[in-house]
């Protein structure tokens, strides 16, 4: 069981699509984030929100669009990718934002995306 | 730049022992989690170290050095469920998670 749900599990799209990711979270958590994972790479933050304002963007490219309509829902929209963003996209929320130390996170089970 | 190193595989014994190592260069140090990931599944939590020394819980232990910039999560009695990725992650000076690669530790029968 998870507090962490993510839809689509699978999506398969190309690369002049528009498509959206959900996540939402069931534990009352505040911060909620977007990661990117590749295979044998380190995990990539792309988005923090916390209490709904986003606080953290790590430089990512513009085809990647985040909303947070409220601290239980989070989005990434999704439109002219291309065959690198092909990965593994982790949700994770967390209590509060990522201002301290034992904050842990707790992750989705992702959405396996294929840009073809 | 920041950096968080650990094996890339590692194949052990059902029944066994195994230590998976973490080492860490980072910008500041606020705490380190281990995380397991089952293929397809999403990350879960295990352990955070901010202290020195070892911290218990059931068949799973982990270790820090600070001084070292060192971890390592042992796991004792092996079982086939255990075959999984352990991520090792460091929060820096500011707060924000530095991940490691990953893990991928496969038991054996």
């Amino acid at each position: 069981e998870t507090g962490v749900t993510q839809t689509p599990r699978h999506l398969v799209m190309g690369m002049t699509n528009k498509k959206s990711l959900k996540c939402e979270q069931h534990l009352g958590h505040n911060a909620m984030y977007w990661y990117k994972q590749s295979a044998k790479k380190p995990l990539e933050l792309m988005f923090v929100y916390s209490l709904e304002e986003r606080v953290e963007n790590n430089s990512v490219p513009s085809r990647f669009s985040p909303e947070c309509p409220n601290s239980s829902h989070l989005f990434l929209h999704l439109h002219t990718l291309q065959p690198e963003d092909s990965a593994l996209y982790l949700c994770a929320s967390s209590q509060g934002g990522s201002s301290t130390g034992q904050e842990t996170q707790y992750f989705g089970p992702g959405t396996r995306l294929l840009v073809l | 730049g920041q950096n968080i190193d650990q094996p890339t595989e590692m194949t052990a014994t059902e029944g066994a022992i195994v230590q998976i190592n973490c080492t860490y260069q980072t910008s500041g140090f606020n705490g380190l989690f281990w995380y397991q990931q089952h293929a397809g599944e999403a990350p879960t939590f295990l352990s955070y170290n901010v202290l020195d020394g070892l911290e218990e819980k059931g068949r799973f232990s982990s270790f820090l050095s600070r001084s070292k910039g060192y971890s390592y999560l042992l796991l004792k009695e092996l079982q086939m469920k255990d075959s999984a990725s352990y991520l090792c992650a460091v929060k820096d000076s500011n707060y924000q998670l530095i991940w490691g690669a990953g893990t991928k530790l496969i038991i054996k029968p």
